[in-house]
């Protein structure tokens, strides 16, 4: 299994600003992933991160609104861009194992003012 | 489109209950099926999971069963505890090609568990 982690934990961010969450897999993948988890509600899927190539984005989604980095096998970063209050969500990364299960970071809890 | 529909919460139970948590999906192919579970600010861990039809994952005293004729991996305890006490997610991870690794949520179901 793998074992993620996220960073920062939680921020508390004022409208128009921006935020980038980085997240670390303990060992080399070829994809990650990253989720929004809005409050109250279930986990979507913002984009696939690769390592190599540009991310791709589930509808909805934009890369002006989250850019994506995906400098090597174990690091990907995630940029809320002009941020407003409806950006206030738990945004997680995850990476699959060899059984197509993901292993999910603890995400990162960020409130927009 | 893939799709996951789960059982509306919340879902309260005294310790020692039965529980049960529906979900059905919809899909191509043959994908496989997982149960996630997220405790109180904590983040989301893998329960069970099954990766072909009528494999039963099983965990921590949880059971599903992959059923492909009703397309369903419901949720099953014999006995909850109020550690128990948590939001389950059920999902649909897709087989492969260029949708290989993501997943698709259900909705969550809230439970609770009363001593």
């Amino acid at each position: 299994s793998a074992v993620i982690s996220q960073k920062p934990s939680r921020d508390i961010c004022q409208r128009g600003t921006s935020l980038t969450i980085q997240c670390q897999v303990d060992s080399q993948v070829t994809m990650m992933f990253w989720y929004r988890q809005q409050p109250g509600q279930s986990l979507t899927l913002i984009a696939t991160a690769n390592q190599g190539s540009e991310a791709t984005y589930e509808s909805g989604f934009v890369i002006d609104k989250f850019p994506i980095s995906r400098p090597n096998l174990t690091f990907s970063t995630l940029t809320v861009s002009n941020m407003s209050p409806e950006d206030s969500s738990i945004y997680l990364c995850s990476a699959p194992s060899a059984g197509n299960e993901q292993f999910f970071g603890p995400g990162t809890r960020l409130t927009v003012l | 489109g893939n799709s996951v529909t789960q059982m509306e919460g919340p879902v309260t139970l005294s310790e020692e209950a039965f529980l049960t948590i529906n979900c059905t999906y919809t899909a191509t192919g043959y994908p496989s099926l997982f149960w996630y579970v997220q405790y109180p600010g904590e983040g989301l861990q893998l329960l069970l999971k099954a990766t072909k039809a009528d494999d039963k994952g099983s965990n921590k005293g949880f059971e599903a069963t992959y059923r492909k004729e009703t397309t369903s991996f419901h949720l099953e305890k014999g006995s909850v505890q109020v550690s128990d006490s948590a939001v389950y997610f059920c999902a649909l991870g897709d087989a492969g090609g260029t949708s290989y690794g993501k997943l698709t949520f259900g909705q969550g179901t809230i439970l609770t568990v009363h001593p």
